[in-house]
């Protein structure tokens, strides 16, 4: 792979489950993401994080919550989720967050909410 | 705004033949503009991107892309297909005050042996 790994790989919760989702980037890189990959739609940008900050929230449901507490390590923790949310989550990294800078992606979180 | 369009969801072509995966795009300014591809139950994985200079860009894989303004198009091209080229193909645009990367719906690539 690319040098980001995430897990678990797979996860399936109930919609009162509390859950996270972890993602480590091996690269050196200052900005991390998370995506969703739904079937049959392009990928949605949820959230963008640089230097540890904050940068763009996609209006995303608050039942998601991201966390980066250093520029390798990002989170994304669920709660009361909808089987709507049932989706592949991606993340990926980059050296910085705009310009030509290619991001690199991890393999995904296939999640199932029941 | 910016976007993306891949006006095929699939593409098939016998092993051996060229290929190519259509994707136009609109962005005020310059655009940088990337390939990724996605094997099933895996991330997408960087193939090229176009930043500035030659309008032919060469990638991993034997893949190459040509950067076309006029047409504001950028067209991922393969000389001889393989088989193991079967994947999910994704154009993606950014223009150069941008943060975020818009992904087009992608296409599917299938090649017959």
């Amino acid at each position: 792979e690319t040098g980001v790994t995430q897990t678990p790989r797979h996860l399936v919760m109930g919609m009162t489950n509390k859950k996270s989702l972890k993602c480590e980037q091996h690269l050196g890189h200052n900005a991390m993401y998370w995506y969703k990959q739904s079937a049959k739609k392009p990928l949605e940008l949820m959230f963008v994080y640089n230097f540890k900050e904050q940068t763009e929230n996609n209006s995303v449901p608050s039942r998601f919550s991201p966390e980066c507490p250093n520029s390798s390590h990002l989170f994304l923790h669920l709660h009361t989720l909808q089987p709507e949310d049932s989706a592949l989550y991606l993340c990926a990294s980059s050296q910085a967050t705009s310009g030509s800078e290619t991001q690199y992606f991890g393999p995904g979180t296939r999640l199932l909410v029941l | 705004a910016q976007s993306v369009a891949q006006p095929e969801d699939q593409v098939n072509v016998a092993e051996g033949n060229p290929l190519t995966v259509k994707c136009t795009y609109s962005v005020s300014g310059n655009p940088y503009l990337f390939w990724y591809v996605q094997y099933p139950n895996r991330g997408l994985q960087f193939l090229l991107k176009y930043i500035t200079g030659d309008n032919l860009v060469k990638g991993s894989y034997g893949f190459e892309a040509e950067f076309n303004k006029s047409q504001t198009s950028f067209h991922l091209k393969k000389p001889s297909a393989l088989v193991s080229d079967s994947a999910l193909y994704f154009c993606a645009v950014r223009d150069q005050a941008g943060t975020a990367l818009i992904f087009g719906k992608g296409t599917t690539l299938s090649v017959s042996s």
